[in-house]
């Protein structure tokens, strides 16, 4: 059973240019949430989706980022016009519980780490 | 946003000893998680907790529930080269609402000199 499979692992990109990060969650979740880490920093919530909604984006920068979980197919973390300061690791997580079910275990993918020039 | 009260921020231990960190919140948690963070890659959960006052092991780790509701801690014992890492805490506030996220620790860092 695969576990949360994020691409790309490592993406450098050039200040303006847009950055594209996928996260396929374990198999029978519905559930998938992006966090952001910088370096020597803990993990910081951006967005909560379900299929084809999304369900908490308190965490995510009102310009520029974007998500989106489709009917078919990974969800997607868009990152229109990068500057420096979006230089992080970017982890999806999911979960076959809602947010606030009793749970709230989460399963990590490997991360993918965006490094802008 | 709320964060969790994690410490200590970062230790440096002789493999063997035990290690003690802890996570305490203002508000009551209804679930706490310890999950670790090898260099380079994404956390795995270590130990989840439902109940207050619950003890909990996994292998050489325990994790306890504080009976306020208000804190966990997680013990390593008989510290290995292979526990180093970042250890975070999450927690589930009680608070009404079908919005509850994590809330997150800011870890602790772990060093294991062999």
């Amino acid at each position: 059973n695969a576990g949360v499979m994020q691409n790309p692992r490592h993406l450098v990109r050039r200040r303006g240019q847009e950055a594209r990060l996928r996260c396929s969650p374990m198999k029978g979740h519905s559930h998938v949430y992006w966090y952001r880490q910088l370096p020597e920093e803990g993990l910081k919530f951006m967005v909560y989706l379900q299929k084809e909604n999304i369900i908490d984006e308190s965490g995510m920068p009102k310009e520029r980022f974007s998500a989106e979980f489709p009917k078919e197919g990974p969800s997607i973390l868009r990152i229109q016009q990068v500057v420096r300061g979006d230089s992080a690791a970017y982890f999806c997580a999911s979960s076959p519980f809602r947010q606030g079910a009793n749970t709230g275990e989460l399963f990590f993918g490997e991360g993918s780490r965006l490094t802008v020039l | 946003g709320q964060q969790l009260n994690q410490s200590p921020q970062s230790m440096f231990i002789q493999e063997g000893e035990d290690v003690s960190m802890n996570c305490t919140s203002s508000s009551i948690f209804n679930t706490w998680l310890w999950y670790k963070q090898d260099p380079g890659e994404g956390p795995v959960l270590l130990i989840a907790l439902y109940k207050a006052g619950e003890l909990t092991s996994n292998g050489r780790l325990t994790a306890q529930f504080g009976i306020t509701r208000k804190d966990s801690f997680l013990n390593i014992s008989a510290s290995i080269p292979s526990d180093v890492g970042i250890y975070f805490c999450a927690g589930q506030s009680s608070n009404a609402g079908n919005n509850r996220k994590l809330i997150w620790g800011l870890g602790t860092s772990l060093a294991v000199n062999p």
